[in-house]
């Protein structure tokens, strides 16, 4: 069973635009959060982490967590051509399991 | 930041055949991941291993066996390799933590012909 499900599966967002990624997890044993990204021919990096609900900012990237939703999104502000990538959320659980979603392709267009 | 070596970094191999993909990490991290990725399937989970000697199925090990001899190296080997086996590989690596990010190496590409 997909444990971690993503949205929408690609967007396109022109230069300057803000993107912005979903996220939605079936189990309630899922304590910590990750957004990772990959660049094409690369493996994944990680980009941001939260653990608490709210918002948790980073420069141009804020995520937001909800616990009781089971729900999580990155929302990307002024979006660059350098941005463009596979975004994959990724859950993991006090037994050290990791569950990545199917990840959403994003395009900046300049 | 953490290092995560792949080898090969591509490789055509023919059916029936065994291939090795090898994994080092520099960071002396406990966990270490197998994933293959392919399109409309993101990372799906192999095998992981917690330590030296010890090895967890993950999500889809079917086909494959993964050896950890060390804290350092991880192996993933595909003991009869097949048409359906091709994919690319990531190796990913991460403290016991689990507020700890994984760091992945660059993948191996992998054609079973």
């Amino acid at each position: 069973q997909q444990k971690v499900q993503q949205s929408p599966e690609s967007l396109s967002v022109p230069e300057g635009g803000m993107a912005s990624f979903n996220c939605t997890s079936s189990d309630r044993n899922f304590q910590y959060f990750w957004w990772y990204r990959q660049h094409s021919g690369e493996g994944p990096k990680a980009l941001m982490s939260i653990f608490s609900d709210g918002d948790k900012k980073e420069g141009r990237f804020t995520a937001h967590l909800n616990k009781a939703s089971l729900h999580v999104s990155l929302h990307i502000r002024d979006s660059q051509p350098s941005d463009s990538a596979l975004y994959f959320c990724a859950a993991r659980n006090n037994n050290n399991r990791i569950f990545f979603g199917d990840g959403t392709q994003l395009v900046v267009k300049p | 930041e953490a290092a995560v070596t792949q080898s090969p970094r591509n490789k055509v191999a023919v059916t029936g055949g065994k291939v090795t993909l090898s994994c080092n990490q520099t960071n002396n991290h406990n966990n270490m991941y197998w994933y293959r990725q392919d399109t409309g399937h993101g990372l799906r989970l192999i095998h992981y291993s917690y330590g030296a000697g010890s090895t967890e199925k993950g999500d889809i090990p079917d086909g494959y066996k993964a050896s950890r001899p060390s804290q350092e190296n991880f192996s993933l080997i595909l003991e009869l390799a097949t048409p359906s086996q091709t994919s690319v590989y990531f190796c990913a690596s991460g403290g016991h933590n689990s507020n700890e990010r994984l760091f992945f190496g660059h993948g191996t590409k992998l054609s079973v012909l």
